[in-house]
């Protein structure tokens, strides 16, 4: 089945302690990317990748980092997480940026 | 400022009715994208227009993309609790440039 596998799904952390989500998609698209939503304002990118070794700044990226070794990984990396950046979070991919997204089922993080 | 400003913002409706909802911008848009999500899950792709005044149609649902490709709008005919949801738009301004989304309509079909 294609799809974009996210873990966990759900994680509770404290302040600064280092964390990292993985997603993992099975359908060799090109273009990755990370959102995270949050009431009243919507899905927000983060970071998007459109290969391997090319990453990119989306709109909100600061306390955060990725990687793409691989094709198929593409992992949220927030090196000192902060009660902020408690949110719902998506891994998206498309075959290249023009198509359409298919999303992960999301991971819930609270940062206390 | 919202690039894309969906209306209206919540929608509460009875089984079998009508409704259509908006997505619009005054921005001018190469491709535009509905999704829909429910509680607990990721969005996920119902449809991609790319043409101007393009309609395509999904079951019970009719897309319509605006002549101008500044605007959008989903129409449900005879909605049942199964369309209950959060659909959200989102649109690219050019070839490479990235999809930015609406802030999305919450939609409940009451049975």
């Amino acid at each position: 089945e294609a799809q974009v596998t996210q873990n966990p799904r759900y994680l509770i952390t404290v302040t600064g302690k280092k964390l990292t989500v993985t997603c993992s998609q099975n359908m060799n698209h090109e273009y990755m990317s990370w959102y995270r939503q949050d009431p009243g304002l919507g899905l927000r990118q983060i970071y998007y990748s459109m290969n391997v070794e090319v990453t990119d700044k989306g709109d909100v990226p600061e306390g955060y980092k990725v990687s793409r070794k691989e094709k198929r990984n593409f992992p949220l990396i927030l090196e000192s997480p902060s009660p902020n950046q408690t949110s719902l979070y998506f891994c998206a991919s498309s075959f290249r940026g023009l198509y359409g997204y298919t999303f992960g089922s999301g991971t819930r993080l609270t940062v206390v | 400022t919202q690039l894309l400003e969906q209306s209206p913002q919540f929608l509460s409706i009875q089984e079998g009715e009508n409704l259509t909802v908006y997505c619009n911008s005054s921005s001018v848009f190469s491709s535009l994208q509905w999704y829909r999500q429910e509680p607990g899950e990721g969005p996920v792709l119902l449809v991609t227009v790319v043409t101007g005044g393009e309609v395509k149609k999904l079951k019970r649902l009719t897309f319509q993309f605006g002549d101008a490709r500044k605007d959008s709008s989903l129409h449900i005919t005879a909605a049942q609790p199964g369309d209950t949801g959060l659909y959200l738009c989102a649109g690219r301004t050019g070839a490479n440039s990235k999809l930015t989304f609406g802030k999305g309509i919450t939609l409940s079909v009451r049975p």
